[in-house]
């Protein structure tokens, strides 16, 4: 199972563009790279989903390297409400055959004023 | 509105009471998960229901006890519960467990204390 490691927490200004990396150096070659945020109380939303090279949503952008070893979640000109755990995830299929994810501690970003 | 609803949103037991979480998905999906988050942890999962049939039990103790009765709904059975489960319990959906190009839906959860 891919794990996933990205920074613990983030500061950045409203207006801004941030941008959260997630090694995931066991990546196989059937896993998809997700991405989640989660407000306090309340459950994980999917933001983005990608495979390789660029993604890009509504949203938010998933930059994707040849060799998948990491990916880059790009958030444009955040604001207030921005602030949130942002997750990385490697959806893998397990023994049993089915999708297995593991969330890791994810990135805490605090957007600031 | 994700799609996945879970009651109660609140829930404050004793140890030796018996209650249950209900959650219900609006997606058409076949798979649905339950998953735990204590204070300070990465979400935990719980159990795996495909098709209505239990995939993955993630070494969750029997004082938990998941039900699927269709596809649409998920039940998790609380009974004698100790204080180290209070959490954030998380129900999710996805259209089928052996598709990685479809992520999770998430609901909101329950936040579970007990006394």
């Amino acid at each position: 199972l891919a794990k996933t490691t990205q920074p613990i927490s983030m500061d950045s200004y409203e207006g801004q563009e941030v941008n959260i990396t997630c090694s995931h150096n066991n990546i196989a070659t059937n896993d998809y790279i997700t991405w989640y945020q989660q407000f306090p109380s309340q459950g994980p939303r999917f933001i983005i989903q990608g495979y390789k090279t660029k993604v890009k949503n509504e949203v938010a952008s998933l930059f994707i390297p040849a060799d998948r070893k990491s990916s880059t979640l790009s958030l444009p000109r955040v604001s207030l409400s921005d602030t949130a755990v942002y997750y990385c995830l490697v959806g893998t299929m397990n023994s049993g055959g089915y999708q297995k994810v593991t969330f890791g501690t994810g990135t805490k970003l605090q957007v600031i004023p | 509105e994700t799609g996945v609803t879970q009651t109660p949103r609140h829930l404050v037991m004793g140890m030796t009471n018996k209650k249950s979480l209900k959650c219900e998905q609006h997606l058409g999906h076949n798979a649905m998960y339950w998953y735990k988050q204590s204070a300070k942890k990465p979400l935990e999962l719980m159990f795996v229901y495909n098709f209505k049939e239990q995939t993955e039990n993630n070494s969750v103790p029997s004082r938990f006890s998941p039900e699927c009765p269709n596809s649409s709904h998920l039940f998790l059975h609380l009974h004698t519960l100790q204080p180290e489960d209070s959490a954030l319990y998380l129900c999710a959906s996805s259209p089928s467990t052996a598709d990685l190009s479809q992520p999770q839906h998430f609901g909101d959860g329950t936040r579970l204390s007990i006394l």
